[in-house]
């Protein structure tokens, strides 16, 4: 089946300085989607990218559909301690997969204020 | 609050109980899934539907699992003769269609003890 690595596993960062972490997979999706988790909480949406190449922004954070459908990117820029979470990434295939996500195993990021 | 919403939050069994844990979507979305979630993982899939029918279910979902949408609204996800491997958090998630995203709702933390 599908499989996502996400990496990198943890980041321990300070405040203001910019974030990045990515994902793979094996096969490919046609949507990405960024989710962040804090503890004992469902995941809630990030940023959803539909389209190969399709680079998307929201706040602070930029995230970028890899052309070869196989890899996503999340940026977050001048963290904030409000930032600390569980990011996951997941893809999407309709075509084999029908509408269930495949998920990373997720980023821990720690910002030191 | 329109979000997805989850009954109990959370809940502590004895093994060989069963539980029932409820799911009310975002009014009118008409795709309701289900996913479960270890510690230190991202979240897996195991069941979803569309309306009242359900169209997949994981290998995760085992005969003791089972999932209902009786009227197109609200599910439910039974477990029978719990066990301490059931353990983990029940996340339902809803969306308009098969083409948009998925967004969660807070889980249902189960405790097999």
């Amino acid at each position: 089946g599908q499989q996502l690595n996400q990496s990198p596993q943890s980041m321990f960062i300070q405040e203001g300085e910019d974030v990045s972490m990515n994902c793979t997979s094996s096969s490919i999706f046609n949507t990405w989607l960024w989710y962040k988790q804090d503890p004992g909480e469902g995941p809630v949406l990030l940023i959803a990218l539909y389209k190969a190449g399709e680079l998307t922004s929201n706040g602070r954070l930029t995230a970028q559909f890899g052309i070869t459908r196989k890899d996503s990117f999340l940026n977050i820029s001048a963290s904030i301690p409000s930032d600390v979470g569980i990011y996951f990434c997941a893809g999407q295939l309709l075509e084999t997969s029908g509408s269930r996500l495949t998920f990373g195993e997720g980023t821990q990021l720690t910002v030191n204020p | 609050d329109t979000g997805v919403s989850q009954n109990p939050r959370h809940k502590i069994t004895k093994r060989g109980q069963n539980v029932t844990f409820r799911c009310d979507p975002i009014s009118e979305h008409n795709r309701l899934y289900w996913y479960r979630q270890t510690l230190g993982q991202g979240p897996e899939f195991l069941t979803y539907f569309q309306n009242e029918a359900q169209l997949e279910k994981s290998r995760l979902l085992s005969d003791r699992f089972s999932a209902e949408r009786p009227k197109g609204s609200f599910s439910t996800l039974e477990i029978q003769r719990t066990e301490q491997g059931d353990s983990a958090m029940y996340l339902c998630a809803s969306s308009e269609s098969a083409y948009n995203e998925q967004f969660f709702g807070p889980g249902t933390r189960l405790t097999v003890l």
